[in-house]
């Protein structure tokens, strides 16, 4: 079983609508965790990191459940200019620092 | 510039050859990585460096060497280039702590 699991699709959604993917990520010694954006194969980006509380920024919210080890991504309004790949990203300080990915989600945003 | 800069940008070199990727950061990072992304695949970790001097091996290793004399320097070896190992190549940074990761514009390296 992979560290850090995600489904990689393809979403396929209109303009407009409302988006979800979940990661789910085996150590529960994960302390630090992060979405990415990697479009066509240039290097992944941040898009932003994951609070406990749950962390919004304009039309992405990202939520943590420490519980159930996963972590989501919601987009609202979806622009045709998310069309992209979406990596979660964990950090367990177990696992000697490093950042652990997952293999991505790809959403195809159409007109 | 500060940043994290890979060269070469492409390369492309025979079967059997050595071949030197290098990365280079600004911002004197203590982590370093180096990943493969094969076309349609995720990220796979292949060394990584939590200091100057100290490397570790992560998921796919083999056929690969690193070294880490210098903070900001960390260079990843293709011993004998195989066809198996075309791929495109991100090195990525961080700093202490449990921050984010911040890469290189990759190098895609094919091998004929």
């Amino acid at each position: 079983r992979k560290e850090v699991e995600q489904d990689p699709g393809p979403f396929n959604v209109p303009e407009g609508a409302t988006v979800a993917f979940n990661c789910t990520y085996s150590n529960s010694a994960s302390q630090s965790f992060f979405w990415y954006r990697q479009d066509c194969r240039k290097e992944p980006k941040l898009l932003m990191s994951v609070y406990s509380s749950g962390n919004e920024d304009g039309r992405f919210t990202a939520q943590l459940n420490r519980a159930s080890q996963y972590i989501s991504l919601l987009i609202r309004d979806s622009k045709l200019s998310d069309s992209a790949t979406y990596l979660c990203v964990v950090i367990a300080n177990t696992n000697a620092g490093k950042s652990t990915f997952g293999d991505g989600t790809t959403l195809t945003v159409k007109p | 510039d500060a940043g994290i800069t890979q060269s070469p940008r492409y390369k492309i070199t025979e079967t059997g050859r050595q071949v030197t990727l290098m990365c280079h950061q600004t911002w004197s990072h203590s982590y370093m990585f180096w990943y493969r992304q094969d076309l349609g695949h995720g990220l796979r970790l292949i060394y990584y460096s939590a200091a100057a001097d100290i490397t570790d091996k992560g998921e796919v290793p083999d056929g690969y060497v690193v070294s880490r004399s210098k903070t900001e320097n960390f260079p990843l070896t293709l011993e004998s280039a195989t066809r198996s190992q075309t791929s495109v190549y991100f090195c990525a940074s961080r700093g202490q702590g449990n921050t984010e990761a911040f890469f290189g514009q990759g190098t895609r390296l094919t091998v004929v």
